[in-house]
């Protein structure tokens, strides 16, 4: 299937730091999506990107869908310990079905006190 | 908000043996997945149902089979388990209107001995 390229694979930050991570594909993409696994438990969505251009902000993270509707970044400010966790995103390629959704592989937050 | 349960969170099961995992959405939604995470191969979709009794296959079916008899249920069943389907199991709904968003549950982690 479809490739995403999400990068940093892992991030050690001071709490306190802001973070940022992106995906890019050489696909375009319809949506994109922003989820936080915490060990042992399932993604939670972050937040959903349905439109080029959109910028959308949900408490201290904000997440951009590139103009050339092939890339989004997340941005987390001030992180905290709880921010510590795994973030994916995922698209929805243009045109594509209910399985048409691709997946990051993911970046590993981890924060020192 | 959007509940994903996954009957069983933990389970560990002998070489051979069938397996069921059971998931419940409860927001009416179209669409239902089963996924596998590993680590280093990220999420794969292993079937997926846009109604009742209907399902497709996704990237990695083979070991598989699902069951959707009644909308909010989706059932995952492994005919006879073998050691390289020792994984977490992941089940998500989404809506077809919605832009694909897809929300998840908190995940079966199976252990085949």
């Amino acid at each position: 299937g479809q490739q995403l390229n999400q990068s940093p694979q892992s991030m050690f930050i001071q709490e306190g730091e802001d973070v940022s991570m992106n995906c890019t594909s050489s696909s375009i993409f319809n949506t994109w999506l922003w989820y936080k696994q915490d060990p042992g438990e399932g993604p939670v969505l972050l937040i959903a990107l349905y439109k080029a251009g959109e910028l959308t902000s949900n408490g201290r993270l904000t997440a951009q869908f590139g103009i050339t509707r092939k890339d989004s970044f997340l941005n987390i400010s001030a992180s905290i310990p709880s921010d510590v966790g795994i973030y994916f995103c995922a698209g929805q390629l243009l045109g594509g079905g209910a399985d048409g959704l691709t997946f990051g592989k993911g970046t590993h937050l981890i924060i020192q006190p | 908000d959007v509940k994903v349960t996954q009957s069983s969170r933990y389970l560990v099961k002998r070489t051979g043996e069938k397996v069921f995992l059971e998931c419940v959405q409860d927001m009416d939604h179209e669409n239902m997945f089963w996924y596998r995470q590993d680590p280093g191969l990220g999420l794969r979709l292993i079937y997926f149902s846009y109604d009742v009794k209907m399902k497709e296959k996704g990237d990695i079916p083979e070991g598989y089979s699902v069951s959707r008899e009644k909308k909010e249920r989706f059932s995952l069943i492994l005919e006879s388990a073998s050691t390289n389907q020792t994984s977490m199991y992941l089940c998500a709904s989404s809506r077809t209107v919605s832009g694909n968003t897809i929300y998840f549950g908190e995940g079966s982690w199976l252990t085949v001995v």
